[in-house]
């Protein structure tokens, strides 16, 4: 069974400050890894994806198999990154890519 | 593109009441999945389809049912509502594809049983 863990319910940091927002996961196969945002009174959106190996709003993401870990990473976090992130793994169950998500971790970001 | 609409937004239920909850997308994806969001659990698969015609239970089916009969929608049934499905309510979809199979969501129906 696969399964993603963020031990983090809350991450609170100044504007400025390093934030790492950490994720692991168990899956036995190869599987395909997500962040997803949520900001206030919005709709989910994907963030980023560890097969793309992009940026985006300054975050990072990489995929260490040897941990089973894709934290989510950014230098200098600003205010508006104030949202709860959802890491997400995505994998074929039958032929069908059901994806499964972690309980979020919120991160409120201090001017 | 109006990509994944829920209907309706907000509803108040009685314990006891029935109600559906409308899933539409627009982007002709194969996939289409109900998921609810409570605090400290995330996000929780209830029921999925993998193509019109087709269910599976996720993790929390229990109180609930879901149909396809198109494949732009899916739809959520509580046959009899509980204070326990107190809820926001999430529909996503999803293209059928080897890579990069990433999940679009609706708005959100924020569900209160009372």
């Amino acid at each position: 069974a696969q399964r993603v863990t963020q031990p983090e319910k809350l991450l609170s940091v100044f504007k400025g400050a390093p934030v790492e927002l950490k994720c692991n996961y168990s899956y036995s196969g190869s599987p395909e890894l997500f962040w997803y945002v949520q900001y206030s009174r919005q709709r989910l959106q994907l963030l980023l994806r560890h097969i793309s190996r992009e940026s985006i709003k300054g975050f990072t993401a990489d995929l260490n198999k040897g941990e089973t870990s894709f934290h989510l990473k950014k230098p200098f976090a600003q205010e508006e990154d104030s949202a709860m992130y959802y890491c997400a793994l995505s994998s074929a169950s039958g032929g069908s890519y059901i994806p499964t998500f972690g309980r979020g971790t919120s991160l409120i970001v201090h001017p | 593109n109006a990509g994944v609409t829920q209907t309706p937004k907000f509803r108040v239920l009685k314990t006891g009441q029935s109600m559906t909850l409308l899933c539409a997308q627009d982007m002709n994806h194969e996939y289409m999945y109900w998921y609810r969001q409570d605090p400290g659990m995330g996000l929780r698969l209830i029921h999925y389809s993998v193509g019109e015609g087709t269910t599976a239970k996720g993790e929390v089916p229990d109180g609930y049912n879901v149909s396809r009969l198109k494949k732009q929608n899916f739809l959520l049934g509580l046959e009899s509502a509980a204070p326990s499905q107190t809820s926001v309510y999430f529909c996503a979809s999803s293209p059928y594809r080897q890579e990069y199979p990433e999940a679009f969501f609706g708005q959100g129906t924020r569900l209160t049983v009372v």
